[in-house]
């Protein structure tokens, strides 16, 4: 069965460009929650979809957003792009939010200059 | 969900078995300890879970005090792969504002040395 897989695996962008990062569960998997990773604050939650739907959000400001397909298939969007949102982007799929069947994807690297 | 604290760093002898502590004196009835391990530049892993009793998969055993206040993941035989930042994370199964939501801490550095 195949992983959890974002795209791209790199990118650079430029302060005030908006970015699109893309994130394919697992197979069969409804709930794809999204997640933050620095150094300075380490991995904080963004939001979690299920069935199209948000179901959960963490405290980051509107700048960024979400969405999730038919085909549970997620991305996410951050606007006006700030230098602190240089950072790894973490998708994790599971089969209906459970946090014990969670997988995560291998992330994506957003470096903002 | 109930705070953890972990020490920041520890170091193993591969081979040799990794005893990595958790305190979470706050833990509520309901609330179980979950662990995972995020090997450098990968997503995060599952690595176990419990509630009360202690817990043995094929990658870790939980042991759990009894009076839940702390918890200890057991790598029985650390190799090198093993090297990873470890979680321990307290938190309700699933209800209406966890869905799909890890809170991380900082962790526990584990380093398996040759």
């Amino acid at each position: 069965k195949a992983g959890v897989t974002q795209t791209p695996r790199y990118l650079i962008k430029t302060r005030g460009q908006q970015v699109t990062l893309s994130c394919s569960p697992i197979s069969g998997h409804r709930s794809v929650s999204w997640y933050q990773q620095t150094p300075g604050q380490g991995l904080q939650f963004l939001f979690e979809y299920f069935s199209e739907t948000q179901r959960n959000k963490g405290n980051f400001p509107g700048r960024f957003s979400g969405r999730q397909f038919s085909n549970s298939r997620s991305e996410m969007n951050v606007s006006t792009l700030e230098l602190g949102d240089s950072a790894l982007y973490l998708c994790a799929s599971s089969l209906a939010g459970r946090v014990e069947t969670q997988y995560f994807g291998p992330g994506t690297r957003l470096l903002v200059l | 969900d109930a705070k953890t604290t972990q020490p920041p760093s520890m170091d193993c002898a591969e081979g040799r078995a990794a005893n990595l502590p958790c305190n979470h004196s706050t833990i509520s009835g309901n609330e179980y300890v979950y662990w995972y391990r995020q090997i450098h530049s990968q997503g995060p892993q599952y690595i176990i879970h419990g509630l009360k009793n202690n817990e043995t998969n094929e990658m870790a055993s939980l042991i759990i005090t009894e009076d839940r206040k702390s918890s200890t993941l057991i790598l029985p035989h650390a190799t090198l792969r093993d090297t990873a930042v470890y979680y321990c994370i307290v938190r309700v199964p699933v209800s209406g504002t966890s869905y799909g939501k890890l809170t991380f801490g900082q962790g526990t550095i584990l380093t398996v040395h040759p």
